[in-house]
């Protein structure tokens, strides 16, 4: 089975801070996505990457960026945290084939005070 | 633009037979993706349509009309453990973008 792993599962962080979330997957994923859950709004793509070193913008980037220096691992960055960042957190991945479903971490609940 | 809409909620009886619907407007359509996420976990896969038609995998199935733009997902003999978010999500060609919709909560009461 696939495992996406997230650092944590909850996180309580100052406005202005820099702050680092992290993603792993064992399945020699190409892919991995960072979403974040919003009551209401569903899943929405911040970044995306499909391959080492590769990222493209998904449809909400500011306030954030991304790195992905080997192929497991995904981490999102927010430059300086605001509380409109304060969210649900899921990072994803899946294979290079485009039929195949995405494969979620268990979130990290991100409180920004 | 690029759109999915679903219920927002939705309530059932234990035993019962419930529909979960989806329309999507999206550019580029390359398949549609049901997911179930329990409350604080995860989304988990549970299935995919890009041809017209039913497919069926136990007691769920989901269906899709390209022509309409339509899909639904179908839970029978439903139990307590199935109340979750049912989420609908439009796959888009020429990349891996997925359009998620904002998910359908079902109760299921007894």
């Amino acid at each position: 089975d696939v495992k996406v792993t997230q650092s944590s599962r909850y996180l309580v962080k100052r406005t202005g801070e820099k702050v680092f979330l992290e993603c792993v997957q064992d399945m020699d994923h190409e892919n991995m996505f960072w979403y974040r859950q919003d009551p209401g709004l569903g899943l929405r793509l911040i970044y995306f990457s499909y391959d080492v070193k590769m990222k493209e913008k998904g449809d909400i980037p500011e306030g954030y960026s991304v790195s992905r220096e080997k192929k497991e691992r995904f981490s999102l960055i927010l430059e300086s945290a605001s509380t409109n960042q304060t969210s649900m957190y899921l990072c994803a991945s899946t294979t290079d084939s485009s039929n195949q479903p995405q494969h979620f971490g268990d979130g990290t609940r991100l409180s920004i005070l | 633009g690029q759109n999915i809409d679903q219920p927002t909620e939705m309530t059932a009886t234990e035993g019962a037979i419930v529909q979960i619907n989806c329309t999507y407007q999206t550019s580029g359509f390359n398949g549609l993706f049901w997911y179930q996420q329990h409350a604080g976990e995860a989304p988990t896969f549970l299935s995919y349509n890009v041809l017209d038609g039913l497919e069926e995998k136990g007691r769920f199935s989901s269906f899709l009309s390209r022509s309409k733009g339509y899909s639904y997902l179908l839970l029978k003999e439903l139990q307590m453990k199935d109340s979750a978010s049912y989420l609908c999500a439009s796959l888009n060609t020429g990349g891996f973008k997925t359009i998620f919709g904002a998910g359908t909560r079902l109760f299921v009461k007894a």
